[in-house]
């Protein structure tokens, strides 16, 4: 079984500061950890995944996550908010060890960047 | 932007209306996706398909049909739409890579009257 979770719906930070949106995750075997990002009106566009090797995963416009292992946790993380960062964030998990291709997707963070 | 297309980006029918949404990739990709969303909020699998003639129910119970003839095609079908069906619809589509990350088509906002 896979699960992941968003603790928050929403997180506000002021343009120029750092910010984390979180997720943890609960899968039988290793995870395979995505990010993607939803603007209005559009799909989700891929930011970044977890396979193996390096904590630190960097990604699309200025976003990384962090793996942690022992906290089951893969917060999505930037040095300096732009507002135009201002959309939803899904954390997405899929367990390597099973043969289904299809991930578990969390609720969902909204993300408000302001100027 | 992944190369995969959805139309109609918005339609507003009647109830009881046969409509069929539209999905094409040009990344060759064997797995195709469809999931409902309603605005803001989370994702509802409905349907996949591991590849051509392959088709599977999702996790949320649909009145809905996918069809896969072709690779690059994979389209969803309502026989009578309702109400309950407005939504918006997200095809996806991933690849070979083991990881398998999706890549999103841009929607299409469903509102039956």
């Amino acid at each position: 079984a896979q699960s992941v979770a968003q603790p928050e719906d929403q997180v506000n930070v002021a343009e120029g500061n750092p910010l984390t949106v979180k997720c943890t995750y609960s899968v039988s075997g290793n995870p395979y950890l995505f990010w993607y990002v939803q603007y209005p009106n559009r799909g989700l566009q891929f930011l970044l995944k977890y396979i193996t090797g390096d904590n630190l995963v960097k990604g699309s416009y200025g976003f990384e996550a962090e793996f942690n292992k022992s906290q089951t946790s893969f917060h999505l993380k930037k040095p300096s908010a732009l507002v135009s960062d201002s959309a939803l964030y899904f954390c997405a998990v899929r367990d390597r060890s099973g043969g289904s291709y299809i991930p578990t997707f969390g609720r969902g963070t909204s993300l408000i960047v302001h100027p | 932007e992944a190369d995969i297309y959805q139309t109609p980006r918005y339609l507003v029918i009647g109830t009881g209306k046969k409509i069929t949404l539209e999905c094409s990739q040009t990344m060759g990709h064997d797995k195709m996706y469809w999931y409902q969303q309603d605005p803001g909020m989370e994702l509802h699998l409905i349907h996949y398909s591991y590849g051509v003639n392959s088709t599977e129910k999702g996790d949320l119970s649909s009145e809905s049909t996918v069809s896969r003839i072709r690779t690059e095609h994979f389209p969803l079908t309502l026989e009578s739409a309702r109400p309950s069906h407005t939504s918006q619809y997200l095809c996806a589509s991933s690849g070979p890579s083991g990881s398998g990350e999706q890549f999103f088509g841009p929607g299409t906002r469903l509102t039956v009257l």
